[in-house]
Order: C-alpha cells, then sequence, then structure tokens
C-alpha cells in the first residue's frame, strides 16, 4: 500500500471518451506531480502543481488536462487520447521546498493507473 | 534533455553486494541525488537521498565523491526480491524540470 492513492486502477477507453483519472493524498504535501510511463521506460514528467497552482507543464498536448481542486486532489482529465497514449500513469507528491531547494524532497508515488486506449 | 547516466542492467546472486554508479557531471550545485526503486505494475519508491560523501540507512548506502559529478548507489546482500529497476534522479542542468527528471534506469536481476 501507498500513502498516494490513486483511481482507477485500471482504465480502457475509446478516442472519443472523456475520463479523469484520481490522486489523493493526506500528507500535508503541497506539491503534486503527474509522470506517464511506457513499458520498460522511465516515468516523465508532465505536470507540477505547487501550492494548488500549475508550476510545470512539460508540453503536454491539450488533451492532457490536469486539476488540482485542493492541496490533497490532484485530478487528470482525458479527452480524445490517441492509442499511443495508452500508458502507466503516476501520481506523485512531495513537500515543494523553496528557492534552490525546490523540489529536492523525495516524491512519494502512488501505484498508478494503467490507461489503454482502444 | 540531459539526463543522468546509470548502467542499462546488471545481474547479481543472492547475499551480494550490488553497486550502481550513475553520472550526473554538470550537476546543479544545491540539489541532491536521490535514488529509487520500482517493481513492474509499481510506482517508483524512494531509497535514499544525498548530497555529498555517504550516507546510509537500513537498506542501502550512497557514496558521493567530492566532485559530485557521479554516485554509486550500495546494496548489501540482496535477496531476490530486490529484483527490480532503480533509477537515479539529480538535476543536470538548471531548469526545475530536469530534476524531475528519470534517467533511464538500471535493471536488476537477482538469481538463485
Amino acid at each position: 500500500d501507498t500513502e498516494v492513492t490513486q483511481t482507477p486502477k485500471h482504465l480502457v477507453m475509446g478516442m472519443t471518451n472523456k475520463k479523469s483519472l484520481k490522486c489523493e493524498q493526506h500528507m500535508g504535501h503541497r506539491a503534486m506531480y503527474w509522470y506517464k510511463q511506457k513499458a520498460k521506460k522511465p516515468p516523465e514528467l508532465m505536470f507540477v502543481y505547487s501550492y494548488e497552482k500549475l508550476s510545470i507543464n512539460e508540453s503536454v498536448p491539450s488533451r492532457f488536462s490536469p486539476e488540482c481542486p485542493n492541496s490533497s486532489l490532484l485530478n487528470l482529465h482525458l479527452h480524445a487520447l490517441q492509442p499511443e497514449d495508452s500508458a502507466l500513469y503516476l501520481c506523485a507528491s512531495s513537500p515543494p521546498g523553496t528557492g534552490p531547494s525546490s523540489y529536492n524532497s523525495p516524491l512519494h508515488f502512488g501505484n498508478g493507473t494503467r490507461l489503454t486506449v482502444t | 534533455l540531459a539526463k543522468t547516466t546509470q548502467p542499462i542492467s546488471m545481474d547479481s546472486y543472492e547475499g551480494q553486494e550490488v553497486n550502481i554508479t550513475c553520472s550526473h557531471n554538470n550537476i546543479a550545485t544545491n540539489d541532491y541525488i536521490t535514488w529509487y526503486q520500482q517493481f513492474p505494475s509499481q510506482g517508483p519508491r524512494f531509497i535514499i537521498q544525498g548530497y555529498k560523501t555517504k550516507v546510509t540507512n537500513e537498506v542501502a548506502s550512497l557514496f558521493i565523491p567530492a566532485d559530485r559529478k557521479s554516485s554509486t548507489l550500495s546494496l548489501p546482500r540482496v535477496s531476490l526480491s530486490d529484483t527490480a529497476v532503480y533509477y537515479c534522479l539529480a538535476t543536470v542542468d538548471k531548469a526545475a524540470g530536469n530534476k524531475l527528471t528519470f534517467g533511464g534506469g538500471t535493471r536488476v536481476l537477482v538469481k538463485p
């Protein structure tokens, strides 16, 4: 079990569907992250929220839309995805730090949502 | 985008010590080196973090030379359950996002 909870664990969606991935943590962390991981590849950073504000967007296509409704929750809204978007989507959280120490704190990951786009 | 560099894979046997070296030649002055372990279909799990010299915890040691251009994760007396992918993270140029960029990882296979 992890302290970062992701739902659903598995999701199959068609290319015209709209779905959302959810992530929740109650560790008081104020930075939350979305990563995408393809099979046998390292996780790739997508988005970072710090104090509920989007601070990093790694040039992710607009069919992925993140949302941070409060300090404990992080959503990833999906629309008009392509089959190549099939992957494991990982959420993480950490204390953000400040200035030169920003993002030096270890990341706490959930176990991901396995997404298949058909 | 600059990343850390690690060996792609390593094989070992139960009870042996495994050492994985990560290269981060242009590491930013203020940044730490962090190692994660990942099992299939799970998220990465934090193992250890350090800034310089040596850090030890209950599962691993981390050795960082004075120039900080590399680091070595040491796993003492590995067991079959240590079979996993190990990633090191460090900022190798100054953009904040790079601090959060995983390198290729090292696939460690522990054999009986």
